[in-house]
């Protein structure tokens, strides 16, 4: 069976300080991989996906990158954390096919200080 | 044109009782509508999905409503539980470009005992 790993589960990071998160897909091959994050209390705001190696498309103008060095890694970066860089964090990936759901890890909370 | 909106923003239900979530979309190109719940500290996880050739579809308490015409579909939680008390979150997938999920906004469902 399939399974996404996060980590680190949770994060506290000053202000400047760059940012590496990392997620890896186990049992698959091919898949879509993607970024989200969740404001507290908000809904899901896609980051960035990825439909293979080195292929990263971004969502919005922001502080973070991404890259997947590998077939089922995908990290998300920052060179120099903002404040408003705090939220949860969430990997998720989907099988390249039409009308296939996106299964999530457990996320990242990142606390900004 | 990518827009999910979802209501209520928060639901309180008694114990036994139907747990009903509404959403509208606009992208006529989405083909896929997922339903996600989350607990606190956790990731989304799917809970039951609809394609837009179908009006119902019922899987144990969970069923969903789609109303093509109308570009709405909602959410029923039949006998409603403590245990169901989450955040569920509605969404919609595109064949076609943005190989991503637009989601809802989030409905925060309390079930009282």
């Amino acid at each position: 069976s399939q399974t996404i790993h996060q980590w680190p589960a949770t994060l506290v990071q000053p202000v400047g300080s760059p940012l590496s998160l990392e997620c890896t897909v186990e049992g698959t091959s091919n898949p879509n991989l993607y970024w989200y994050r969740q404001a507290a209390g908000r809904g899901l705001q896609l980051l960035f996906y990825s439909v293979g190696i080195g292929q990263i498309s971004s969502e919005v103008p922001q502080n973070l990158s991404a890259s997947r060095p590998q077939d089922r890694q995908f990290i998300l970066s920052s060179k120099k954390l903002l404040l408003s860089d705090s939220g949860f964090y969430l990997c998720a990936w989907s099988v390249r096919a039409r009308a296939t759901p996106q299964h999530f890890g457990d996320g990242t909370r990142l606390s900004i200080l | 044109q990518q827009q999910v909106k979802q209501s209520p923003q928060s639901l309180i239900v008694q114990k036994g009782g139907i747990s009903i979530i509404n959403c509208a979309y606009e992208n006529t190109a989405f083909d896929y509508f997922p339903w996600y719940q989350q607990f606190p500290g956790k990731g989304p996880a799917l809970l039951i999905a609809i394609r837009p050739d179908v009006s119902e579809k019922k899987e144990g308490r969970f069923t969903i409503s789609f109303n093509k015409s109308a570009k709405q579909f909602s959410l029923h939680i039949m006998d409603s539980q403590p245990g169901d008390s989450a955040t569920y979150f509605c969404a919609g997938l595109a064949d076609t470009g943005r190989r991503a999920l637009t989601f809802g906004s989030g409905t925060r469902l309390q079930v009282q005992p």
